[in-house]
């Protein structure tokens, strides 16, 4: 199986950055994703990344290292409406390329 | 772009009632649509992975005969819930793979469920 892990809850203040960190341990690695997810509504799409390296988005980057297992979002200019649960998830190489999503991470945006 | 319409967005049922929950791909063929499962401050828990004419995968720790999954069109899931207990209330969410691509997942907007 896969295991993915991310911190539970974080806060940073408006205007700054901050940084998510996931790692994970999979086999048949074949992307890593990652989503914002407000409360009571479905994830939303945020970045995509199969090799290594710093995809750049707007505000938003994610970066990977395939050998380390590891990946984060960066979240630059913190906007008050950034306060949202961030969702890391993996696809594997299996039946339908399904996704296993970590426990998420709350993000805390504070004046 | 793609969009899933999953209904309905809220329910309330009876304990031992069944409630069906349906999505749809409005503008693309889903063949494969997954069926998650988010309980309060926690993340998506995969339950099944369903294909369209054939029966679902269901992952571990999933009653199959509880969550009963109907694929049969290329545009249409449901995922039923028989006899709810108030165990079963949760968010349910549904996402398919619109294209063969990195941004390929469309989820719909989800369910929230509650037995009393």
């Amino acid at each position: 199986g896969q295991n993915i892990d991310q911190p539970t809850e974080m806060t940073a203040t408006e205007g700054a950055i901050v940084q998510i960190n996931c790692t994970y341990q999979t086999s048949g690695f074949n992307g890593l994703f990652w989503y914002q997810q407000h409360a009571g509504e479905a994830p939303t799409f945020l970045s995509y990344n199969v090799l290594d390296g710093l995809e750049e988005k707007g505000r938003f980057s994610s970066f990977l290292s395939r050998s380390k297992g590891y990946s984060y979002l960066l979240l630059k200019e913190l906007q008050m409406k950034d306060s949202a649960s961030y969702l890391c998830a993996v696809r594997v190489y299996n039946a339908g390329n399904m996704l296993t999503f970590g426990g998420g991470t709350r993000l805390m945006v504070k004046p | 772009g793609a969009v899933v319409s999953q209904h309905p967005s809220w329910v309330i049922c009876k304990s031992g009632t069944s409630v069906k929950i349906e999505c749809r791909s409005l503008d693309f063929q889903a063949t494969t649509m997954f069926w998650y499962r988010q309980f309060p401050k926690q993340s998506l828990m995969l339950m099944a992975t369903s294909n369209e004419g054939s029966k679902a995968t269901y992952e571990q720790g999933v009653e199959k005969d509880k969550f009963l999954i109907n694929h049969a069109s290329l545009t249409l899931s449901t995922l039923t819930v028989t006899s709810a207990h108030p165990e079963d209330s949760s968010f349910y969410i549904c996402s398919a793979r619109a294209e063969q691509g990195h941004n390929g997942y469309t989820f719909g907007s989800g369910t929230r469920l509650t037995v009393v």
